[in-house]
């Protein structure tokens, strides 16, 4: 099984500040995805990054695929209290997910 | 479209009693997932349909666990007899293979066994 390892765990910030998630694995993954999960509901996709050195954004949502296809990142700038959740990464068919980073953006 | 449909969404039950959950997914869509979510395990597989057949069911705990998909517009997850242990959130998703393997998600069901 391909593991993939979130990080942070848990982050805290305040609205406006910028902040940097990690999705890493020792495996190749053909794609990864990243979803958002609010509380009480299931994850939503956000975006699929497919070729290795890729950048896609999302508003002020930054996603990268690392060059060697092992890792990913998500980049949130000047974030807003509407971005509190959890963020999970996946990737495998079927997919496998990450743990996830618990995201709070305090007002 | 409604999304993938989740029943009930809150369940809660004595241990030894069967559970019964339901799913109906987004007309069209050819695969559907069962995924339990526990804060010490994350979202975990049960078992995927791909056109009602099922494809691996290897993430099934135990022979407790059983599923079923009797046709393109329903799936059941069953637990007989229930555990304390099996308290989580269950999560029922569904994707069309043709455009890129995303999944759609339902609001999920929370269990409580007690």
């Amino acid at each position: 099984t391909q593991l993939l390892e979130q990080s942070p765990q848990f982050l805290s910030i305040q609205e406006g500040e910028n902040l940097t998630v990690y999705c890493n694995s020792s495996s190749v993954f053909s794609s990864l995805q990243w979803y958002r999960q609010e509380p009480g509901e299931g994850p939503v996709l956000l975006v699929t990054v497919v070729t290795g050195g890729e950048v896609k954004k999302l508003k002020r949502l930054t996603f990268q695929f690392g060059d060697a296809r092992k890792d990913s990142s998500l980049h949130i700038t000047a974030a807003q209290p509407g971005d509190t959740g959890l963020y999970l990464c996946a990737g495998n068919t079927p997919l496998v997910f990450g743990k996830g980073t618990r995201l709070s953006v305090i007002a | 479209d409604a999304g993938v449909i989740q029943s009930p969404r809150h369940e809660v039950t004595e241990m030894g009693q069967e559970v019964t959950l339901r799913c109906k997914p987004i007309s069209g869509h050819d695969y559907l997932f069962w995924y339990r979510q526990t804060m010490m395990r994350g979202l975990e597989l049960l078992i995927y349909f791909n056109n009602n057949v099922p494809i691996d069911d290897s993430g099934m705990p135990e022979d407790r666990f059983s599923a079923k998909m009797p046709n393109a517009s329903f799936s059941t997850l069953k637990i007989q007899p229930s555990e304390p242990r099996d308290s989580a959130v269950y999560f029922c998703a569904s994707s069309l293979a043709s455009r890129g393997g995303g999944y759609t998600f339902g609001s999920g069901t929370r269990l409580t066994v007690v």
